[in-house]
């Protein structure tokens, strides 16, 4: 079966300070890789979507960037954190939008 | 440009009672309809996924129902418990995943 999984669950982290986020997902080949995400009180942002191995879109100019070195492997990264970046973060992934999509369990990243 | 609208923003009722939960998208067109929960905290759990071609999906005390050419979708709790108390979210694809705003749901000992 297939399986999604996202680290760390919970991030403290200073602003100016760097960003790693990873998901990785098991048990499929080639699957559409998508980063959200959730602020307090608002709804889901797409920011990153991936259909493969280094190809990335960006639904929103932002202090985030992401990557997907391997096929099942996707990462979030920023440079230099902001306030704002604080938020919850959740990864997903589908075989394609027939399938329906399945999220990890987030990452609650406050940035102080 | 596709919307998904949840209604109510939010629902609280007495355990052991039958409810009904919306949600409606402005383009019709549409592959399928998922069914999310989330936790306070938690990441998203898949409840129900919707083909275009089927009228409902029933999982346990579950039933989601579609109807395209109305543009609604409806889920319906079955005999709520207090472990159903969470936020409801509905979601159609297009070129990325369009979301409600979901709907709260409280179940009252």
């Amino acid at each position: 079966s297939q399986t999604i999984h996202q680290w760390p669950a919970t991030l403290v982290q200073p602003v100016g300070s760097p960003l790693s986020l990873e998901c990785t997902v098991e048990g499929t080949s080639n699957p559409n890789l998508y980063w959200y995400r959730q602020a307090a009180g608002r709804g889901l942002q797409l920011l990153f979507y991936s259909v493969g191995i280094g190809q990335i879109s960006s639904e929103v100019p932002q202090n985030l960037s992401a990557s997907r070195p391997q096929d099942r492997q996707f990462i979030l990264s920023s440079k230099k954190l902001l306030l704002s970046d604080s938020g919850f973060y959740l990864c997903a992934w589908s075989v394609n939008r027939e399938y329906g999509y399945t999220f990890g369990s987030g990452t609650r990243l406050t940035v102080v | 440009k596709q919307e998904v609208t949840q209604i109510p923003a939010a629902l609280s009722v007495p355990e052991g009672e039958n409810l009904v939960l919306n949600c409606s998208f402005t383009d019709s067109a549409i592959y399928n309809l998922q069914w999310f929960r989330q936790d306070p905290g938690k990441g998203l759990t898949s409840l129900l996924l919707i083909q275009s071609s089927q009228r409902e999906q029933t999982s346990g005390r579950l039933n989601a129902s579609l109807d395209k050419s109305s543009g609604r979708s409806t889920l319906y709790i079955a005999a709520s418990q207090p472990g159903d108390s969470a936020t409801y979210l509905c979601a159609v694809p297009r070129e990325k995943l369009v979301f409600g705003k979901g709907t709260k749901l409280t179940v009252n000992p």
